[in-house]
């Protein structure tokens, strides 16, 4: 079975630094890997998604995320933070034979600071 | 086009009580899913279906059940709430591989 570990449950960050949120994952097919954003009593936003495609995936809001066979990581980056990118993240790969599970992280939760 | 609508948003129920949570999508997805979200957990599958008239369990079914009559509905229910249920619930659907849709979620608090 599928299933992804972050290492972190919670990042801080200067504001204008480098945001870098660590996902490893662990599959016998190649996978599908999705990143989301959680916001403060709201529901979950696709961030990106990795489908075999291109290993470089580029997001909304400024994210991306870099597909890494040989480490077996998928880890989410942002050139520069911004107090709007405060909320929890999660790492979720797609288990194989249906589209209707998804196995998630157990989330990280980032703080930007001034 | 409301996407995915999941009611009620809060519930506070006593132990042994019944419920049904909502959800509802108007995108004509196929698939759709249950996850209960709980601090240093992530989000954890409850029940899904591929379709009308098909559910299966997921990773922690015990002490609920769905159905699924039309496309646009998949209920949950809490049969007999314990304090262990409390949780947010979030539902979701997808037409193909690549994304999940969430509802707002329903916060349930059992006493």
């Amino acid at each position: 079975a599928q299933s992804v570990t972050q290492l972190g449950s919670h990042v801080s960050v200067s504001e204008g630094a480098l945001v870098l949120l660590r996902c490893n994952y662990s599959s016998s097919v190649p996978p599908y890997l999705f990143w989301y954003v959680q916001y403060p009593n709201q529901g979950l936003q696709l961030l990106l998604k990795y489908t075999s495609a291109a290993t470089l995936v580029k997001g909304i809001n400024g994210f991306e995320a870099e597909f890494k066979k040989s480490e077996t990581s998928f880890h989410l980056t942002k050139p520069s933070a911004h107090m709007s990118d405060a909320a929890e993240y999660f790492c979720a790969v797609r288990n194989t034979g249906t589209a209707s599970k998804l196995t998630f992280g157990t989330g990280t939760r980032l703080q930007v600071t001034l | 086009n409301a996407g995915v609508t999941q009611t009620p948003k809060f519930q506070v129920l006593k132990t042994g009580q019944s419920m049904t949570l909502q959800c509802a999508q108007d995108m004509n997805h196929e698939y759709m899913s249950w996850y209960r979200q709980d601090p240093g957990m992530g989000l954890r599958l409850i029940h899904y279906s591929v379709g009308a008239g098909i559910t299966d369990q997921g990773e922690v079914p015990n002490g609920y059940n769905v159905s699924r009559s039309t496309t646009e509905d998949f209920p949950l229910r809490l049969l007999s709430a314990a304090p262990s249920q409390t949780s947010v619930y979030f539902c979701a659907s997808t037409l193909t591989s690549y994304e999940q849709y969430f509802g707002p979620g329903t916060r349930l608090t059992v006493t």
